[in-house]
C-alpha cells in the first residue's frame, strides 16, 4: 500500500459526458502527479501539483483539468469525453518536487462507451 | 517523441540469471527513476539516480546512469519469479521539469 488513495476505482460512462477523480497523496506530500496509461499511448505525464500550485504539465488536452485544494488533495477533471479517453489514470506523490520518489495510486480505470 | 525509450521490449529468463534492461533518452535530465508495474496496477518506484550519479544499488538492483550517451540501464540479479513485471525508466527533464515514461520492458520470469 503506497499511502495513495484514488476513487473511484472504475468508471464506466458514454461519450460527451464529464467526470472527475480524486486523489488523496500520502501523508506529508506536497506534490500530486496525473498520469494516463493506454495501451496505445503507454504511459503519459498529464500534470503536477506542488502545494496548490501547478508546477509542470505535460501533454494534457484542453478537455482535461486538474487542481489541487488547500488540504492537498487532488481532482482531475475529464469533460467531453471520447472513446479514446478510456485508460488507466494513475494519480502520484512525492514529498516535494519532481527530485524525489513517486508514490503511486491504485489508479481509476476509465471505460468511455 | 518518447524521451524515454526502453530495451527490449520484452524479455523472458531463467530463476536464478541476471536481467538487464536499458534506456534511451533525449534531453538532459535532473535524474532517472525506475518503477516497476504489476499487470494492471499502480506503480512501484525501484530506484533514483541523479544526473552527477554513475551507479546506484539497491538489494539485487545495479542502475547505472551514462549521461554522455543519454543512456541507463537496470540489472536484477538473481531473478525470482516474483520478479514478473512491466519495468519504466522515467527522466526528469532538466529543461522543464516534464516527466517522461518510456513504454516499459516486460519481463517474464520462467521457472
Amino acid at each position: 500500500d503506497s499511502g495513495v488513495t484514488q476513487t473511484p476505482k472504475h468508471l464506466i460512462t458514454a461519450t460527451g459526458q464529464r467526470v472527475t477523480l480524486r486523489c488523496s497523496p500520502r501523508s506529508g506530500d506536497l506534490s500530486v502527479y496525473w498520469y494516463q496509461q493506454s495501451l496505445d499511448q503507454g504511459l503519459q505525464f498529464l500534470i503536477q501539483y506542488y502545494n496548490g500550485e501547478e508546477r509542470a504539465k505535460g501533454n494534457i488536452l484542453e478537455r482535461f483539468s486538474a487542481q489541487q485544494f488547500p488540504d492537498l488533495h487532488s481532482e482531475l477533471n475529464l469533460s467531453s469525453l471520447e472513446l479514446g479517453d478510456s485508460a488507466l489514470y494513475f494519480c502520484a506523490s512525492s514529498v516535494a518536487s519532481s527530485d524525489h520518489e513517486q508514490y503511486f495510486g491504485p489508479g481509476t480505470r476509465l471505460t468511455v462507451t | 517523441s518518447q524521451q524515454g525509450e526502453e530495451d527490449p521490449q520484452a524479455l523472458s529468463i531463467q530463476e536464478g540469471e541476471n536481467a538487464t534492461m536499458n534506456c534511451s533518452y533525449k534531453t538532459s535530465i535532473n535524474n532517472l527513476q525506475w518503477y516497476r508495474q504489476n499487470s494492471g496496477r499502480g506503480l512501484v518506484h525501484l530506484i533514483l539516480i541523479r544526473s552527477n550519479e554513475r551507479e546506484k544499488h539497491s538489494g539485487r538492483l545495479r542502475v547505472t546512469l551514462d549521461t554522455s550517451k543519454k543512456s541507463s540501464s537496470l540489472l536484477i540479479t538473481a531473478s525470482r519469479a516474483a520478479d514478473t513485471a512491466s519495468y519504466f525508466c522515467a527522466t526528469d527533464a532538466s529543461r522543464d521539469d516534464k516527466i517522461i515514461f518510456g513504454k516499459g520492458t516486460r519481463l517474464h520470469i520462467l521457472p
